[in-house]
């Protein structure tokens, strides 16, 4: 089974703090996104990225940016952390065309 | 705008009977379709996927596609409390190979 790990479960950061949040695949999928969930809002995409090096801007990229400097590992990154990004970050992977497999999610406090 | 539209529910099903969720799309030449199912606080679980017209049978799950129509369901059939869950309808599109989520379903199933 294809398994996406992340960090972190729980976290609780305080606000203007540079957050990291990691995943890490075992699958060696080209595919790994970002997404955050929130109450009535659904999944929305941070960013996206099809392969080492490449990350591509989803539908709300404001206020993150993203690492992918190994096929296997894609972080997500706070530059300065504020209450609005208090959510449910998960990660997933993919190989090319085939379903998504989510990470169990970091649910992310800012105070 | 790409769009995949569910309901959100509840749904209330009593225990035993047939559960029928449905997932509308607006892109026509969308190939990939997928159910994911969401306890709370967990992340999304691929329970399902389907690709051509007709249907899709797994233990209590049928997926059920009509490309012309736009439409794909989810039927389980002996619902237990244990399927009470948000179901998430996603679509491939066509043009970047990314996935539209729809909001989700939230399903009850009563003892």
């Amino acid at each position: 089974d294809v398994k996406v790990t992340q960090s972190s479960r729980y976290l609780v950061k305080r606000t203007g703090e540079k957050v990291f949040l990691e995943c890490v695949q075992d699958m060696d999928h080209e595919n790994m996104f970002w997404y955050r969930q929130d109450p009535g809002l659904g999944l929305r995409l941070i960013y996206f990225s099809y392969d080492v090096k490449m990350k591509e801007k989803g539908d709300i990229p404001e206020g993150y940016s993203v690492s992918r400097e190994k096929k296997e590992r894609f972080s997500l990154i706070l530059e300065s952390a504020s209450t609005n990004q208090t959510s449910m970050y998960l990660c997933a992977s993919r190989p090319r065309g085939g379903g998504y497999t989510f990470g169990s999610g970091t649910r992310l406090t800012v105070v | 705008q790409k769009e995949v539209e569910q309901n959100s529910g509840p749904l209330s099903v009593p225990e035993g009977a047939i559960a029928s969720l449905n997932c509308t799309y607006s892109d026509r030449v969308s190939q990939s379709f997928f159910w994911y199912r969401q306890y709370s606080g967990k992340s999304p679980e691929l329970i399902m996927s389907i690709y051509s017209n007709g249907d899709k049978e797994d233990g209590r799950f049928t997926a059920q596609l009509n490309k012309a129509s736009q439409y794909v369901s989810l039927l389980i059939r002996d619902s237990q409390p244990s399927d009470s869950a948000t179901y998430l309808c996603a679509v491939i599109e066509r043009s970047n190979y990314q996935l539209i989520w729809g909001a989700g379903t939230k399903l009850i199933i009563k003892p």
